[in-house]
Protein backbone atom coordinates (compact mmCIF):
# COMPACT_ATOMS: atom_id res chain seq x y z
CA UNK A 1 0.00 0.00 0.00
CA UNK A 2 1.33 3.85 -0.88
CA UNK A 3 2.00 5.93 1.85
CA UNK A 4 -0.17 8.57 0.57
CA UNK A 5 -3.07 7.75 -1.86
CA UNK A 6 -4.54 9.68 -4.69
CA UNK A 7 -7.24 9.36 -7.28
CA UNK A 8 -4.96 10.57 -10.15
CA UNK A 9 -7.65 12.15 -11.97
CA UNK A 10 -8.21 13.21 -14.26
CA UNK A 11 -10.83 15.66 -13.06
CA UNK A 12 -12.51 17.57 -15.80
CA UNK A 13 -15.50 19.83 -14.53
CA UNK A 14 -17.37 23.03 -16.22
CA UNK A 15 -17.22 26.25 -14.76
CA UNK A 16 -19.11 26.33 -11.01
CA UNK A 17 -18.91 22.74 -10.63
CA UNK A 18 -17.81 21.20 -7.15
CA UNK A 19 -15.66 18.86 -7.29
CA UNK A 20 -14.33 16.53 -4.28
CA UNK A 21 -10.46 15.19 -4.24
CA UNK A 22 -10.32 12.29 -1.71
CA UNK A 23 -6.72 10.66 -0.33
CA UNK A 24 -6.08 8.10 2.18
CA UNK A 25 -2.46 7.33 4.15
CA UNK A 26 -1.54 4.33 5.43
CA UNK A 27 0.23 5.25 9.07
CA UNK A 28 -2.49 5.83 11.60
CA UNK A 29 0.25 7.79 13.65
CA UNK A 30 0.95 10.85 10.86
CA UNK A 31 0.98 14.09 12.86
CA UNK A 32 -0.62 16.99 10.35
CA UNK A 33 -2.08 16.94 7.15
CA UNK A 34 -1.99 19.57 3.93
CA UNK A 35 -3.04 19.98 0.74
CA UNK A 36 -0.76 21.37 -2.12
CA UNK A 37 -1.37 22.75 -5.50
CA UNK A 38 1.04 22.48 -7.75
CA UNK A 39 0.55 24.23 -11.56
CA UNK A 40 2.02 22.76 -14.57
CA UNK A 41 5.74 22.73 -14.79
CA UNK A 42 5.89 24.87 -11.65
CA UNK A 43 5.97 24.17 -8.10
CA UNK A 44 3.62 23.15 -5.48
CA UNK A 45 2.26 25.45 -2.92
CA UNK A 46 0.42 24.64 0.39
CA UNK A 47 -3.44 25.64 -0.27
CA UNK A 48 -4.37 24.89 3.04
CA UNK A 49 -3.86 23.06 6.34
CA UNK A 50 -6.49 20.17 7.47
CA UNK A 51 -7.48 20.19 10.96
CA UNK A 52 -9.42 17.45 12.61
CA UNK A 53 -12.58 19.43 12.89
CA UNK A 54 -12.76 20.28 9.29
CA UNK A 55 -11.81 23.71 7.89
CA UNK A 56 -13.02 26.16 5.38
CA UNK A 57 -11.19 29.08 3.34
CA UNK A 58 -13.47 30.57 1.04
CA UNK A 59 -14.51 27.90 -1.76
CA UNK A 60 -12.17 25.24 -0.70
CA UNK A 61 -13.34 22.92 2.35
CA UNK A 62 -10.72 19.89 3.56
CA UNK A 63 -11.85 17.42 6.24
CA UNK A 64 -9.75 14.81 7.86
CA UNK A 65 -11.17 11.57 8.82
CA UNK A 66 -8.73 9.90 11.28
CA UNK A 67 -10.08 6.48 11.81
CA UNK A 68 -10.59 5.99 8.22
CA UNK A 69 -7.21 7.67 7.93
CA UNK A 70 -8.53 9.81 5.11
CA UNK A 71 -8.79 13.15 3.91
CA UNK A 72 -10.68 15.35 1.00
CA UNK A 73 -10.72 18.24 0.08
CA UNK A 74 -13.79 19.69 -1.62
CA UNK A 75 -13.75 22.92 -4.21
CA UNK A 76 -17.48 24.67 -4.77
CA UNK A 77 -17.77 27.00 -7.72
CA UNK A 78 -14.63 26.40 -9.31
CA UNK A 79 -13.31 28.59 -11.52
CA UNK A 80 -10.86 28.25 -14.81
CA UNK A 81 -8.17 29.48 -12.24
CA UNK A 82 -8.51 26.10 -10.06
CA UNK A 83 -6.98 23.89 -12.64
CA UNK A 84 -3.72 22.63 -11.56
CA UNK A 85 -2.83 18.78 -9.83
CA UNK A 86 -3.57 18.78 -6.31
CA UNK A 87 -1.50 17.29 -3.95
CA UNK A 88 -2.30 16.01 -0.75
CA UNK A 89 0.87 15.76 2.19
CA UNK A 90 0.67 13.72 5.24
CA UNK A 91 3.53 14.44 7.89
CA UNK A 92 3.99 10.91 9.26
CA UNK A 93 7.03 11.98 11.33
CA UNK A 94 8.49 8.54 11.08
CA UNK A 95 11.90 9.09 10.11
CA UNK A 96 11.83 12.63 11.73
CA UNK A 97 9.57 15.25 12.83
CA UNK A 98 8.35 17.10 9.93
CA UNK A 99 8.61 13.92 7.56
CA UNK A 100 6.14 14.95 4.42
CA UNK A 101 5.24 12.46 2.18
CA UNK A 102 3.16 13.42 -1.12
CA UNK A 103 0.59 11.66 -2.91
CA UNK A 104 0.98 11.47 -6.50
CA UNK A 105 -1.66 14.12 -7.07
CA UNK A 106 -4.69 14.36 -8.71
CA UNK A 107 -5.07 16.48 -12.18
CA UNK A 108 -8.14 18.87 -11.92
CA UNK A 109 -9.45 20.84 -15.51
CA UNK A 110 -11.93 23.65 -14.89
CA UNK A 111 -13.63 24.39 -18.83
CA UNK A 112 -15.91 26.88 -20.06
CA UNK B 1 15.47 37.13 -3.80
CA UNK B 2 13.23 35.82 -1.23
CA UNK B 3 12.62 32.72 -2.31
CA UNK B 4 14.16 29.39 -2.70
CA UNK B 5 16.54 29.69 -5.11
CA UNK B 6 17.98 26.85 -7.44
CA UNK B 7 20.30 26.27 -10.14
CA UNK B 8 20.99 25.63 -12.64
CA UNK B 9 17.04 25.35 -13.76
CA UNK B 10 17.91 22.94 -16.60
CA UNK B 11 20.88 20.65 -17.37
CA UNK B 12 21.39 18.60 -19.85
CA UNK B 13 23.71 15.73 -19.48
CA UNK B 14 25.34 12.92 -21.32
CA UNK B 15 25.04 9.22 -19.18
CA UNK B 16 28.19 8.83 -17.38
CA UNK B 17 28.94 12.59 -16.62
CA UNK B 18 28.13 14.07 -12.77
CA UNK B 19 26.41 16.83 -12.27
CA UNK B 20 25.72 19.39 -9.14
CA UNK B 21 22.09 21.18 -8.18
CA UNK B 22 22.19 23.53 -6.02
CA UNK B 23 19.38 25.50 -3.71
CA UNK B 24 19.99 28.43 -2.05
CA UNK B 25 16.79 28.48 1.01
CA UNK B 26 14.77 31.32 2.25
CA UNK B 27 16.76 33.40 4.66
CA UNK B 28 16.23 31.83 8.38
CA UNK B 29 14.71 28.56 7.21
CA UNK B 30 16.33 25.67 9.20
CA UNK B 31 15.02 22.61 7.49
CA UNK B 32 16.02 21.87 3.90
CA UNK B 33 14.34 19.30 1.62
CA UNK B 34 15.58 17.41 -1.07
CA UNK B 35 12.62 16.36 -3.62
CA UNK B 36 12.54 14.52 -7.15
CA UNK B 37 9.44 14.52 -9.65
CA UNK B 38 9.72 12.07 -12.59
CA UNK B 39 6.77 13.08 -15.13
CA UNK B 40 3.82 12.29 -13.77
CA UNK B 41 4.84 11.08 -10.94
CA UNK B 42 4.71 12.28 -7.18
CA UNK B 43 6.90 13.89 -5.12
CA UNK B 44 9.95 11.25 -4.34
CA UNK B 45 11.28 12.61 -0.91
CA UNK B 46 15.37 12.39 -1.19
CA UNK B 47 17.34 13.87 2.13
CA UNK B 48 16.32 16.36 5.09
CA UNK B 49 18.62 18.66 6.60
CA UNK B 50 17.50 20.30 10.27
CA UNK B 51 20.60 22.98 11.36
CA UNK B 52 23.12 21.05 12.51
CA UNK B 53 21.86 17.74 12.81
CA UNK B 54 23.15 15.15 10.71
CA UNK B 55 20.77 14.90 7.72
CA UNK B 56 18.26 12.17 7.41
CA UNK B 57 19.88 10.61 4.46
CA UNK B 58 17.15 7.39 4.06
CA UNK B 59 15.71 7.88 0.47
CA UNK B 60 18.82 8.58 -1.51
CA UNK B 61 17.91 6.09 -4.43
CA UNK B 62 21.45 5.04 -4.31
CA UNK B 63 25.20 5.70 -3.66
CA UNK B 64 25.73 8.23 -6.60
CA UNK B 65 23.42 10.27 -4.76
CA UNK B 66 24.88 13.02 -2.23
CA UNK B 67 24.31 16.43 -0.63
CA UNK B 68 25.72 18.35 1.81
CA UNK B 69 24.83 21.94 3.06
CA UNK B 70 27.50 24.45 4.23
CA UNK B 71 26.65 26.63 7.08
CA UNK B 72 23.32 25.93 7.50
CA UNK B 73 22.43 27.87 4.53
CA UNK B 74 22.97 26.69 0.95
CA UNK B 75 22.75 23.24 -0.16
CA UNK B 76 24.10 21.18 -3.19
CA UNK B 77 22.98 17.79 -4.38
CA UNK B 78 25.48 15.52 -6.40
CA UNK B 79 24.44 12.88 -8.64
CA UNK B 80 28.04 11.17 -10.32
CA UNK B 81 27.96 8.98 -13.07
CA UNK B 82 24.42 9.75 -14.04
CA UNK B 83 21.90 7.29 -15.73
CA UNK B 84 19.29 8.12 -17.95
CA UNK B 85 16.33 7.05 -15.04
CA UNK B 86 17.85 10.09 -13.09
CA UNK B 87 16.25 12.70 -15.33
CA UNK B 88 13.58 14.22 -13.28
CA UNK B 89 12.72 17.73 -11.68
CA UNK B 90 15.16 17.86 -8.41
CA UNK B 91 12.62 20.35 -6.22
CA UNK B 92 14.30 21.84 -2.92
CA UNK B 93 12.01 23.52 -0.26
CA UNK B 94 12.67 25.02 3.13
CA UNK B 95 10.02 25.74 6.37
CA UNK B 96 10.49 28.01 8.78
CA UNK B 97 11.54 25.65 11.87
CA UNK B 98 12.25 22.23 13.14
CA UNK B 99 8.98 20.83 15.65
CA UNK B 100 6.02 19.50 14.76
CA UNK B 101 3.12 20.57 12.34
CA UNK B 102 5.62 23.30 10.69
CA UNK B 103 3.70 22.38 7.89
CA UNK B 104 4.56 24.83 5.32
CA UNK B 105 7.37 24.17 2.68
CA UNK B 106 8.32 26.91 0.31
CA UNK B 107 9.68 25.07 -2.78
CA UNK B 108 12.44 26.47 -5.57
CA UNK B 109 11.44 25.88 -9.19
CA UNK B 110 13.32 23.23 -9.53
CA UNK B 111 16.07 22.01 -11.55
CA UNK B 112 15.00 19.90 -14.82
CA UNK B 113 17.70 17.44 -15.36
CA UNK B 114 18.03 15.08 -18.51
CA UNK B 115 20.33 12.64 -19.22
CA UNK B 116 20.83 11.68 -22.77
Amino acid sequence: RKEVEQDPGPFNVPEGATVAFNCTYSNSASQSFFWYRQDCRKEPKLLMSVYSSGNEDGRFTAQLNRASQYISLLIRDSKLSDSATYLCVVNMAVRFSNDMRFGAGTRLTVKP
Amino acid sequence: GAGVSQSPSNKVTEKGKDVELRCDPISGHTALYWYRQSLGQGLEFLIYFQGNSAPDKSGLPSDRFSAERTGGSVSTLTIQRTQQEDSAVYLCASSRASGKNTGELFFGEGSRLTVL
